[in-house]
Order: C-alpha cells, then structure tokens, then sequence
C-alpha cells in the first residue's frame, strides 16, 4: 500500500535559518513520482516539484533543494536563507504508476517563519 | 501563463441541497483530477478523467458524480449535501494522461461550507 508520513506536524524558525522538511514514503510499485507542493495561507496548492523513482539526482533551485534516498525512502526538502514569504503548510506526496492519477499526499508540515 | 480555474471561489449551501463546481483545466491538458481537503486535512483522491473518460475512482461518494466535457472542462456535482461535505475541493490538469511525464497544477480551489 502506498503511504506518505511527515512526522513534523508544525516546524517554527527564525528567519534566515534554514529548515529541512522530512518526507518518507512506502510504496510497492518500483515506478512512482514524489511530489512536494506548498499551501500558503490563502489555499492554493502550489507545485514545487516531481520526480520520478528513476532519478536519484538531488535538485536545487534557488533556496529550495530536494535530497532523495530510495535505500531509507525519503523525500526531504530543504529551504535555505529562509524568509517569513516560505510561511506555508508543505504537503509531500506519492503516486503510483500503476494509478498514476491518484496522488496520496502526506499530512502536511506547518512551517512557521518568525522575523 | 493560464492556470487551472475553478469557480465558484467560495459556495454556501444548505444541507440536502445540491452543488455544482466547474472546474477549467490549463489549455491543452487533457487529464482532470478533483480532490477534497477537509479543515487540517491532507487533499484527497476523488476521481480523475482523461480524454472524457473516467480514469481512476478514489473516495468519492455516491451522491458525488462527475464529468468531463468535450471542450476538456470539468464539472463535480454533489446531491444531498451533509455538513461534513465542507471542504476545499481542488481541480488539477495535466497533459497527457497521469502516467505521462507532466506534472499536474492544482486550482485555487472551490471553498465549500455546507449550513
């Protein structure tokens, strides 16, 4: 069965430091895409990013980067420098190729920037 | 660049009474998921379409139905409403089936609150 656990319910910082979101995933299916995408307060869902189980290479773009380990299942994401803007809820999520239009997000990290 | 539209933006109802949300995918995309997040919740599966067909069924009730027109756009109805049916409910597109390589772009959602 497929699931996605961020243990971080809610994750508070001062502004500038960085923060890593952790994301683990279970999943049967060795083709399956990892997604993170941020809910601001005004509720939209904002993609950041997908990537497939084929593609082990880390991301970076500006002060985001994605660290994925297929051997321990994890997802993490990371805000370097961060700033009070990045004050959202952080959803990862998981889908399956064999039912690929199901997308099974995790519970959401609150992150709280403080300025 | 045109997103995903949705409307209404915000609806209210009243129990046992029926709604209808639209929902306008990003020019060209042909596949459409809707999702419900209930207040704290993490988004959830209700149905996807691909090229008009129904493609894949998550939790979606039977007073639920749903459709995808020739023009591409969507359209969730709910009958009989009850008052754990208040959510936000998300459209998202993408192009060429969930299995193809596109990633999908959420709405902005449609809030629903049911009296």
């Amino acid at each position: 069965a497929q699931k996605v656990t961020q243990a971080q319910t809610e994750i508070s910082v001062v502004e500038k430091e960085d923060v890593t979101l952790d994301c683990v995933y279970e999943t049967r299916d060795t083709t399956y895409y990892l997604f993170w995408y941020k809910q601001p307060p005004s509720g939209e869902l904002v993609f950041l990013i997908r990537r497939n189980s084929f593609d082990e290479q880390n991301e970076i773009s500006g002060r985001y980067s994605w660290n994925f380990q297929k051997s321990t299942s994890s997802f993490n994401f990371t805000i370097t420098a961060s700033q009070v803007v990045d004050s959202a809820v952080y959803f990862c999520a998981l889908s399956e190729y064999s039912s690929a239009s199901k997308i099974i997000f995790g519970s959401g990290t609150r992150l709280s920037i403080r300025p | 660049a045109a997103g995903v539209i949705q409307s209404p933006r915000h609806l209210i109802k009243e129990k046992r009474e029926t709604a209808t949300l639209k929902c306008y995918p990003i020019p060209r995309h042909d596949t459409v998921y809707w999702y419900q997040q209930g207040p704290g919740q993490d988004p959830q599966f209700l149905i996807s379409f691909y090229e008009k067909m129904q493609s894949d069924k998550g939790s979606i009730p039977d007073r639920f139905s749903a459709q995808q027109f020739s023009d591409y756009h969507s359209e969730l109805n709910m009958s009989s409403l009850e008052l754990g049916d208040s959510a936000l409910y998300f459209c998202a597109s993408s192009l060429g089936g969930a299995r193809a390589s596109s990633e999908a772009f959420f709405g902005q959602g449609t809030r629903l609150t049911v009296v």
